[in-house]
Formats: structure tokens, C-alpha cells, sequence
């Protein structure tokens, strides 16, 4: 069975500042893949990065990257520059491999919260 | 840019009663999901759908729960006999073969 840990309940960080939210997880299978996702107040699920477990390269989009250390599991959020606008829930998620239904494992999430 | 939509936003309900909730997921897509997150908590897995039938589910969905997909395009999720433990946040969810989850902005299901 698939595991996805976060440790970090809530993170404050400075405007302006970069920050790291963690996420280990736990699996048996090879291929396997890891995404974040935003939940702001409004509630709605916004989809922000993507790493594969085949890829050498960790994923970046916009100041979003993803600190991806197979051996050790982990798959680490990294925003840099925060905006207030970031003050939202922040949930890792792990993906079952393809053939199976590739429905997606969440941890329990880390609140943010930016400070002017 | 291609969006998932549920319907209704919020829901309330009497317990007992059936509520049906509903997805139009995005049109190219193939895997269609339901999770539930219960306020305050993560968000949990419930049933998956793939080529007209389900795939997968979790053990949370139990007889009482069903999904289908009676015209092509809505995607329904039905609780037959609401219980107050089934008071949650619904979201649809679709992807192709690539990588990306869609979620849609959730349904929030209240039972009194």
C-alpha cells in the first residue's frame, strides 16, 4: 500500500522568502508518480507540479520545483519568492503506476501561511 | 483552457435521503475519479472509472455509493441513504493518459 507523510502541519514564511514544504512517501512499486496540489480557503483542488519516478531531472514550474530524492523518498515542495496570494492549504499526492486505476494517495497536507 | 465542473456547489440534505452529484469531465478524457474530503482532513480516495465501469474503490465505497455515466458526458455520484458521516466536500477528478489530475471545484454535501 502506498503512503504519503507530511510532517509540517502548518509553515509560516516570510513575503518575499522561499520555503519548503515536505513529503516523504512510501511504495513498492517502480514506477510511480508525485504531484502538489493547492487548496486555497475557496476550497477548489489546483494542480501545481509533477514528477515522475523515472525522471532525472527535478520538476519546475514558475516558482514552483519539486526537491525529488528517490533513495531517500522524499519529494519536497520548494516555493520561492512567496506571495501572500500562497496562503493556502498544500497537499502531496502519489500516483499508482500506469495499467492500474491511477488514482491518487494524499497526505494530510501543510498549511501556509505568508506574512507581509 | 478545458475545466471540470460539478454540480451543484453545496448541497443540503436530510438524512436518508439520496443525493446524486454531478461531473462533466473534461471531453478527451478517459479515467474519472471521485474523492471525498471531510472538513479539516485529507483528501480521500473513493472510486475510479475507466471505459464505462469502475476500476477501482476504496472500501469507504460501500453499497450505499454508486457512479455512472448515463450520457456520455455527466458523471454522477448517487449515496443512496445519506448518513451524517457522509457530510463532505465531493470532487470529480478526470485525466487522460498523461499525467495531470483534474480536479473540479467540489461539491459540498451538508446532512442534517
Amino acid at each position: 500500500a502506498q503512503k504519503i507523510t507530511q510532517t509540517q502541519p502548518g509553515m509560516f514564511v516570510q513575503e518575499k522568502e522561499a520555503v519548503t514544504l515536505d513529503c516523504t512517501y512510501d511504495t513498492s512499486d517502480q514506477s510511480y508518480g508525485l504531484f502538489w496540489y493547492k487548496q486555497p480557503s475557496s476550497g477548489e483542488m489546483i494542480f501545481l507540479i509533477y514528477q515522475g519516478s523515472y525522471d532525472e531531472q527535478n520538476a519546475t514550474e514558475g516558482r514552483y520545483s519539486l526537491n525529488f530524492q528517490k533513495a531517500r523518498k522524499s519529494a519536497n515542495l520548494v516555493i520561492s519568492a512567496s506571495q501572500l496570494g500562497d496562503s493556502a492549504m498544500y497537499f502531496c499526492a502519489m500516483r499508482r503506476p500506469s495499467g492500474s486505476a491511477r488514482q491518487l494517495t494524499f497526505g494530510s497536507g501543510t498549511q501556509l501561511t505568508v506574512l507581509p | 483552457e478545458p475545466e471540470v465542473t460539478q454540480t451543484p456547489s453545496h448541497q443540503v440534505t436530510q438524512m436518508g435521503q439520496e443525493v446524486i452529484l454531478r461531473c462533466v469531465p473534461i471531453s478527451n478524457h478517459l479515467y474519472f475519479y471521485w474523492y471525498r474530503q471531510i472538513l479539516g482532513q485529507k483528501v480521500e480516495f473513493l472510486v475510479s472509472f475507466y471505459n464505462n465501469e469502475i476500476s477501482e474503490k476504496s472500501e469507504i465505497f460501500d453499497d450505499q455509493f454508486s457512479v455512472e455515466r448515463p450520457d456520455g458526458s455527466n458523471f454522477t455520484l448517487k449515496i443512496r441513504s445519506t448518513k451524517l458521516e457522509d457530510s463532505a466536500m465531493y470532487f470529480c477528478a478526470t485525466t487522460s493518459a498523461y499525467n495531470e489530475q483534474f480536479f473540479g471545484p467540489g461539491t459540498r454535501l451538508t446532512v442534517l
